[in-house]
């Protein structure tokens, strides 16, 4: 069963550092989507691709996250510099098109900011 | 406003002692109904697609039914490894596709 494959797992960054995260979805899925979620909370969702193209980034906060699909396939989600409060889960997660919205997530990862 | 609630916030069953999630929601045109499990430390789980008022679906002990107000999950004699946090997202919204997530229900089935 194809799945969304998300690296690293785990990441323990000193804040001010940069980080990246990569994100593969499922092969085939024009639309894909970038969360953090904060322990005990929903996800909310950072930047939502369609193909390559950014269709919201409302939430993103631009001042210090980047995100890109340069190839309308995997993506990557940049943090520089890291603040503590970044510390969560990052989610991924690829859908066929945005009008079938079932989503399916990657294994996250796991952001530790010291 | 549009809003997702989930209740309760925590749920511990006993093993084969079936109950309910709930998942209220207040939205315009919504489109479908989302229910997935998460384990921790882990990515949701998609489980259940709902469209429409009325309908039903079934996958070994869970059922998740749909209202015009609020959705159901229903647990059946529960087993220790259903204990996950199970989490509600709708979609809804004309031209602009909208989705929100509920903050889930922890649910601790004990042996």
């Amino acid at each position: 069963e194809a799945e969304v494959a998300q690296s690293p797992r785990y990441k323990i960054t000193e804040k001010s550092q940069a980080v990246a995260f990569w994100c593969d979805p499922i092969s085939g899925h024009a639309t894909l989507y970038w969360y953090r979620q904060i322990l005990g909370q929903g996800p909310e969702l950072l930047v939502q691709f369609q193909d390559e193209s950014v269709v919201d980034d409302s939430q993103l906060p631009k001042d210090r996250f980047s995100a890109e699909r340069l190839k309308g396939v995997d993506s990557t989600l940049k943090i520089q510099p890291a603040e503590l409060g970044d510390s969560a889960m990052y989610l991924c997660a690829s859908s066929k098109d945005r009008g079938q919205e079932t989503q399916y997530f990657g294994p996250g990862t796991r952001l530790l900011v010291l | 406003e549009d809003q997702v609630t989930q209740s309760p916030e925590a749920l511990r069953l006993q093993e084969g002692e079936s109950s309910s999630l709930n998942c209220s929601y207040t939205v315009s045109g919504l489109r479908g109904l989302f229910w997935y499990r998460q384990d921790p430390g882990k990515g949701p789980e998609f489980l259940f697609t709902l469209y429409s008022a009325g309908e039903e679906k079934e996958k070994e002990r869970l059922k998740a039914t749909l209202t015009k107000k609020e959705s159901f999950l229903h647990i059946t004699a529960p087993k220790p490894e259903d204990s996950a946090t199970y989490l509600c997202v709708i979609f809804y919204g004309g031209a602009t596709n909208k989705l929100i997530f509920g903050t889930g229900t922890l649910l601790a089935v004990q042996p």
